[in-house]
């Protein structure tokens, strides 16, 4: 079964706007990871965020993890035609490498 | 830097057929693992290697195999292909196993 669970399953915005994207997961975690991925394409890293940290950035992307609701949110900000992809949360539970992924938020941006 | 390299990109092959597909890590990763990603089960982790040892291996049946090579290189074989095979196989290295993958673009296999 999957570990996380992503909210909403799409999304479509216009280019300037912000697109908020939301992962539950259901066990402890260590790290909870996003990754982007361009139409059948390889997946891009984007942050992670440790179980101790509450809130982390980079560029225009902003994660926080809120442990006990289980659950993180990713907020791209200011959002351009190329941010057009899907988005994955990612844990590793047991802490062995094995990545858990979410189904997945397809993103659309219009220009 | 080069990135993760798969090969074959794309490949089409009857059921019963068996395929190999190759990963070639960043240079310096010594952990390679596998994801099989398809429309209904979305990404699923089939193993992971480091320094020629599987450490780790998710639920897929044993026509799932894979190695890992001296120079961290990683092959996975296929054997006995089904339609329900067919996916994008991808392949990810990192420096340990915990943290940020970094992924190949995959190999698309397409099973007839």
């Amino acid at each position: 079964s999957q570990q996380g669970e992503e909210d909403p399953q799409a999304l479509s915005i216009q280019e300037g706007e912000n697109a908020t994207m939301n992962c539950s997961y259901k066990t402890s975690i260590n790290n909870l990871q996003w990754y982007r991925q361009n139409s059948g394409r390889g997946l891009v890293h984007l942050i992670l965020i440790r179980s101790n940290e509450r809130e982390k950035h980079s560029g225009r992307l902003r994660v926080t993890l809120d442990t006990s609701k289980k659950s993180s949110s990713l907020l791209i900000t200011a959002s351009r035609a190329a941010d057009t992809a899907s988005y994955f949360c990612a844990t590793d539970p047991s802490n062995t490498g094995k990545l858990i992924f979410g189904q997945g938020t397809t993103l659309q941006v219009k220009p | 830097k080069a990135g993760v390299t798969q090969t074959p990109r794309y490949l089409i092959k009857t059921r019963g057929q068996q395929v190999t597909l190759s990963c070639s890590p960043i240079s310096g990763h010594r952990s390679v693992s596998w994801y099989q990603q398809t429309p209904g089960q979305g990404l699923q982790f089939l193993f992971e290697y480091f320094s020629e040892t599987q450490r780790n291996k998710g639920n897929f049946p044993g026509r799932f195999s894979g190695r890992q090579f001296s120079n961290s290189r990683s092959e996975m074989n296929v054997s006995t292909l089904e339609l329900g095979d067919s996916a994008l196989y991808l392949c990810a290295s990192s420096w340990s196993n915990t943290g940020e993958l970094f992924f190949g673009e995959g190999s698309r296999l397409t099973v007839l």
